[in-house]
């Protein structure tokens, strides 16, 4: 069964200090791997696709990368304002019928302190 | 810039009313998407549509339809609100397969 699980649920780091949220997915054929940001309230907001291992995306503080396996959203000397859930979600092979969804993990909440 | 609007931020109804929740895309997307997201159940899947006059059944589909008459426009409906609906609604579109989901910001639905 295609799985997406994120670790950890959640996360408190003090401004600066840089760390790691991971993504690990057992598909049947990855064809596309999505990060997305989700602040209380609203809707999640897109952040970076990855389609093969090896690849990796940058914005601003955030870094994204990919194996086989699973994938790390890299924070590098976070802010206050970096806090919110982030959410995996993966594009398996399978299409057609609800097959050709995305799977969501659960989501890390990241929590930034002054 | 991708734009997804939904109707209402927060809705409050009565249990056994038909709800409407409204959505509406300006990027000329072709696959729309209706998402549940509940604490410790993460983002669920209630009905898609690949294209307009297509529905399809997602993981979590009773007690709900969709229309999709114009392609920005799918609509979720409530044929008769229950407690256990009160939940944020989501809704979300993409260009094609395996591109990235847009979302909406949500609405809130309360059912007393």
């Amino acid at each position: 069964e295609d799985q997406v699980t994120q670790s950890p649920e959640a996360l408190r780091l003090q401004e600066g200090e840089s760390s790691s949220l991971n993504c690990s997915y057992t598909v049947s054929g990855l064809r596309g791997l999505f990060w997305y940001r989700q602040d209380p309230g609203k809707g999640p907001e897109f952040l970076f696709t990855l389609y093969s291992a090896g690849e990796e995306k940058e914005k601003e503080r955030l870094k994204a990368t990919l194996t086989k396996k699973e994938s790390f959203l890299h924070i590098t000397a976070p802010k206050p304002e970096d806090s919110a859930t982030y959410l995996c979600a993966v594009q398996a092979q399978n299409y057609g019928g609800s097959q050709g969804n995305l799977i969501f993990g659960k989501g890390t909440k990241l929590s930034v302190k002054p | 810039d991708v734009k997804v609007t939904q109707s209402s931020r927060y809705l409050v109804k009565r249990t056994g009313e038909k709800v409407f929740l409204e959505c509406v895309q300006d990027m000329d997307h072709e696959n729309m998407f209706w998402y549940r997201q509940d604490p410790g159940l993460g983002l669920r899947l209630i009905y898609f549509s690949y294209d307009v006059k297509m529905k399809e059944k997602g993981d979590i589909p009773e007690g709900y339809s969709v229309s999709r008459e114009k392609k920005e426009r799918f609509s979720l409906i409530l044929e008769s609100a229950s407690t256990n609906q009160t939940s944020m609604y989501l809704c979300a579109s993409r260009a094609v397969y395996n591109s990235p989901l847009h979302f909406g910001n949500g609405t809130r639905l309360t059912v007393t």
